[in-house]
């Protein structure tokens, strides 16, 4: 089967750093994203990886290990808004997203 | 990118009834995706709308309890059908531009069946 894994919760403090792990195994890659969504919003675009390595989009980074079916997400400066669900998704060998289920990331001031 | 106008937004339910979703995309796109989000959990895929074909089902989700109509290639509707407590959850549709692309999606519709 395919599946993406990514933990349930994490806690950070505001002005920190926290980084994000999501784990796959799809048939076959195309591509992950990572997406942001507000309780009770829908899911907002992030970031990109289809090469392995790091992509940096102002306070936020992410990273691919295409061998390992590994990401990352990097949040750097922690602010309060960033309290939310960080998802992670794989486009597969038909260019089919599977989503992982989600972390909900808890700001601390 | 795209921008997507989903209606309702929410709506409270009595069991038995149905509701209809519609999407509107400001651009003309070839498939449009229909995702349930229950509380807490992952966007669980529903079907795959084509214009001027069936739509495609996921395992698990069938067309008598989830018709789906595509008339042209900015518009999708997704009906929920005889609607029971369980079918309680956030619907979202969404598109995508191309095999590389992101998904965007429309605000969502907050179901609840009573």
């Amino acid at each position: 089967g395919q599946n993406i894994d990514q933990p349930t919760e994490m806690t950070a403090t505001e002005g920190a750093i926290v980084q994000i792990n999501c784990t796959y195994q799809t048939s076959g890659f195309n591509g992950l994203f990572w997406y942001q969504q507000h309780a009770g919003e829908a899911p907002t675009f992030l970031s990109y990886n289809v090469l392995d390595g790091l992509e940096e989009k102002g306070r936020f980074s992410s990273f691919l290990s295409r061998s390992k079916g590994y990401s990352y997400l990097l949040l750097k400066e922690l602010q309060m808004k960033d309290s939310a669900s960080y998802l992670c998704a794989v486009k597969n060998s038909n260019y089919q997203l599977i989503w992982g289920a989600g972390t909900k990331l808890i700001i601390k001031p | 990118s795209a921008v997507i106008s989903q209606k309702p937004s929410r709506d409270i339910c009595q069991r038995g009834t149905s509701l209809t979703i519609q999407c509107q995309v400001d651009s003309q796109v070839t498939m449009m995706f229909w995702y349930r989000q229950q509380p807490g959990q992952s966007l669980t895929l529903i079907a795959t709308a084509n214009q001027g074909s069936e739509a495609t089902y996921e395992s698990g989700f069938v067309i008598d309890k989830f018709p789906i109509s595509r008339p042209n290639l900015t518009f999708s509707t997704l009906t929920v059908s005889n609607m029971s407590p369980e079918d309680s959850s956030i619907y979202l549709c969404s598109v995508e531009l191309g095999e590389g692309s992101e998904a965007f999606f429309g605000q969502g519709t907050r179901l609840t069946v009573v």
